[in-house]
């Protein structure tokens, strides 16, 4: 079965980094792409961005081009979201989630369970 | 930007009541929507897919319709599970890019 799970939550103080992983399996992962999505504590969802798993191609949302990198290790079918210079209201649970795209149609069947990290000093 | 207007942003319902939702688009996006359902501490989960489509294992009660800019998402009726928070998703495959609605919150009256 399909499964997507993430590394465990994070404490950090602000201006630093945090790398969040998203381990795969039940699939073949380079025929899928991987969005992260993140929530603040009481708010609605909030795209962050997609990685194609077959070529590492990505789209950033543009609030957090320059902040955000996302890869993919293919041999261990891995995502990694890396946010830089947090703030306060980085705060948030993060997502990772499949995409599945067949010609136009797109969706996110699949999420991992969440990533809480917290930014405070 | 795409812009997505969800409403409402909270309902109240009764067991065994028809639920609307609605999302309007800022521009045309065809059939290109996707409606979730969240529950409290968990991550959220596909329910419908352009527009209208039901993801298997979702109960028939859950039904989305629309195309253009107006949307609609129904629950035929309401059953106590069903308390959760729903997103609509706008989405764009050139390149992938993705817009949630800002979710209604339903709760049982």
């Amino acid at each position: 079965q399909v499964q997507l799970v993430q590394s465990g939550a994070e404490v950090k103080k602000p201006g630093a980094s945090v790398k969040v992983s998203c381990k795969a399996s039940g699939y073949t992962f380079t025929s899928y792409g991987i969005s992260w999505v993140r929530q603040a504590p009481g708010q609605g969802l909030e795209w962050m961005g997609w990685i194609s798993a077959y070529n590492g191609n990505t789209n950033y949302a543009q609030k957090l081009q320059g902040r955000v990198t996302m890869t993919t290790d293919t041999s261990t079918s891995t995502a990694y979201m890396e946010l830089r210079s947090l703030r306060s209201d980085d705060t948030a649970v993060y997502y990772c989630a499949r995409g599945t795209i067949f010609g136009t149609s797109s969706r996110f069947d699949y999420w991992g369970q969440g990533t809480l990290v917290t930014v405070s000093s | 930007d795409i812009q997505m207007t969800q409403s409402p942003s909270s309902l109240s319902a009764s067991v065994g009541d028809r639920v609307t939702i609605t999302c309007q688009a800022s521009q045309d996006i065809s059939n290109y929507l996707n409606w979730y359902q969240q529950k409290p501490g968990k991550a959220p989960k596909l329910l419908i897919y352009d527009a209208s489509n039901l993801e298997t294992g979702v109960p028939s009660r859950f039904s989305g319709s629309g195309s253009g800019t107006d949307f609609t998402f129904t629950i035929s009726s309401l059953q106590p599970e069903d308390i959760a928070t729903y997103y609509c998703q706008q989405y764009d495959n050139l390149p992938p890019l993705y817009t949630f609605g800002q979710g209604t919150k339903l709760e049982i009256k």
